[in-house]
C-alpha cells in the first residue's frame, strides 16, 4: 500500500519569504500523481497543485511550486513571496494511475503559521 | 465554491445513533468519494463511488455504508455511533478517469456526544 509522509508538522514563515514543505511517499507503481491541497480554517479542501510522475518538469502554479524528485519518492511544496492569506494545513497526496480508482492517500499534514 | 455540496454542515447527536450525511457532487461529475477527517487518524479514504456502483472502498466501519442514487447524489449512513466516529466527513467529486481531479465540498461536522 502506498503511504505519504509529511515530517514537518507545523513551519512558520515570515510575509514575503519563501518557505518549502516536504513531503516523501512510498510506492512501488511508477505511474501517478502528486497533489498538494491546503486547508485554511474554513476546512475547505482546495487543491494548489498537481504533478504527474511522467512528466520529469516539475509544476508551478503563480507563487507555488514542487521540487519532483522521482528516484527520491520526494515532493516538496515551495512557497514564494509568502502571503497572510497561505496560513493554513497543506497536505501531500498520492493517487494511483493504475485505474480503477481515483482515491487519494494524504498525509498527516503540516500546519503553515505566516508572520507579518 | 468548488460546486460540492454537502449538508449538513453541522450534526450533533448521541452514542448509538443513526445519522445520513448528503454530498450533491459537480455537475457532470460520476465519481464521488467520502474520506474522513479525524484528529488521531487524518484524512482517510472511505469509499467511492462510480455512476451508481461501488467502484473502491477503504478503511470503513461495517457500522458505516454509503450509496449513490441515479441523479448522482451520495449519502453517507452512520450507525451505532460511538465517540470516535466524531470526525469531519468530506465528499469528494471527479469526472474519473486519467488527468483528472477532485473537488471537495465543504464537510459535515460530526459531534457525537
Amino acid at each position: 500500500a502506498q503511504t505519504v509522509t509529511q515530517s514537518q508538522p507545523e513551519m512558520s514563515v515570515q510575509e514575503a519569504e519563501t518557505v518549502t514543505l516536504s513531503c516523501t511517499y512510498d510506492t512501488s507503481e511508477s505511474d501517478y500523481y502528486l497533489f498538494w491541497y491546503k486547508q485554511p480554517p474554513s476546512r475547505q479542501m482546495i487543491l494548489v497543485i498537481r504533478q504527474e510522475a511522467y512528466k520529469q518538469q516539475n509544476a508551478t502554479e503563480n507563487r507555488f511550486s514542487v521540487n519532483f524528485q522521482k528516484a527520491a519518492k520526494s515532493f516538496s511544496l515551495k512557497i514564494s513571496d509568502s502571503q497572510l492569506g497561505d496560513a493554513a494545513m497543506y497536505f501531500c497526496a498520492y493517487r494511483s494511475d493504475r485505474g480503477g480508482s481515483e482515491k487519494l492517500v494524504f498525509g498527516k499534514g503540516t500546519k503553515l503559521t505566516v508572520n507579518p | 465554491d468548488s460546486g460540492v455540496t454537502q449538508t449538513p454542515k453541522h450534526l450533533i447527536t448521541a452514542t448509538g445513533q443513526r445519522v445520513t450525511l448528503r454530498c450533491s457532487p459537480r455537475s457532470g461529475d460520476l465519481s464521488v468519494y467520502w474520506y474522513q477527517q479525524s484528529l488521531d487518524q487524518g484524512l482517510q479514504f472511505l469509499i467511492q463511488y462510480y455512476n451508481g456502483e461501488e467502484r473502491a472502498k477503504g478503511n470503513i466501519l461495517e457500522r458505516f455504508s454509503a450509496q449513490q442514487f441515479p441523479d448522482l447524489h451520495s449519502e453517507l449512513n452512520l450507525s451505532s455511533l460511538e465517540l470516535g466516529d466524531s470526525a469531519l466527513y468530506f465528499c469528494a467529486s471527479s469526472v474519473s478517469g486519467r488527468d483528472t481531479e477532485a473537488f471537495f465540498g465543504q464537510g459535515t461536522r460530526l459531534t457525537v456526544v
